[in-house]
């Protein structure tokens, strides 16, 4: 499968713990996107990437979100302190440069207990 | 600000009944349209996108879409709806081919037998 892939599928964790989500884009696509989906909303963009540098993030994206791409390829989103209003579906998207269409991985479910 | 907007949170039709889905947009200047479907469990899969050119553009499993610009719309079309089209759709629209993309808030299809 060539696709854009998340790990982990589902995530559970308690109130005040860290996570970690990781995305594999689709290999030579430069940009990587990440999108919060709640429920009952259309997706919301939190940030994204092109190659490795950050070029945009959203003020959804908190001080306790963090993004990377170290070497352009993977990425991994860190939530700290975790909070029961971070539940929610993350999803990665990536595309090429120079073509809007974005392609999207099957998302990490956070609960928040 | 940007908006995209799906003013139908909830649409029942009947299997083999033609189906329209609203999107309205709010830019600037002419967005990138798209058009997504998510079904249960699933990401988020591209249906058809508009850039310029003809404003009726076709898509995957039978869909299509028409972009207005007068109306500030992109609306959805199937002439002969099936059962397995149920599932959550999204309309979302960009600024240029780099930019994130904005999602309207989903309008969740039922297709009754």
């Amino acid at each position: 499968d060539t696709g854009v892939s998340q790990n982990p599928r589902h995530k559970i964790t308690k109130r005040g713990q860290n996570v970690t989500f990781r995305c594999d884009p689709i290999s030579e696509h430069n940009r990587l996107y990440w999108y919060r989906q709640t429920l009952g909303q259309g997706p919301e963009f939190l940030t994204y990437f092109q190659n490795e540098a950050q070029l945009e993030k959203s003020r959804l994206l908190s001080d306790r979100f963090s993004a990377e791409r170290p070497k352009g390829s993977f990425s991994t989103l860190e939530i700290q302190r975790t909070e029961q209003g971070d539940s929610a579906m993350y999803l990665c998207a990536s595309s090429l440069l120079g073509v809007s269409e974005q392609f999207f991985g099957p998302g990490t479910r956070l609960t928040v207990l | 600000a940007q908006s995209v907007t799906q003013p139908d949170i909830h649409i029942t039709v009947s299997e083999g009944a033609s189906l329209e889905l609203r999107c309205n947009y709010s830019y600037g200047a002419t967005p990138y349209l798209f058009w997504y479907v998510q079904s249960p469990g699933q990401g988020l899969q591209l249906l058809l996108k508009y850039f310029s050119g003809d404003t009726l553009v076709q898509g995957i499993k039978g869909f299509e879409a028409e972009f207005k610009r007068s109306q500030s719309s992109f609306n959805l079309r199937k002439p002969s709806v099936h059962w397995s089209d149920a599932a959550e759709y999204f309309c979302a629209g960009s600024r240029d081919t780099a930019s994130k993309l904005t999602f309207g808030t989903g309008t969740r299809l039922q297709v009754t037998l």
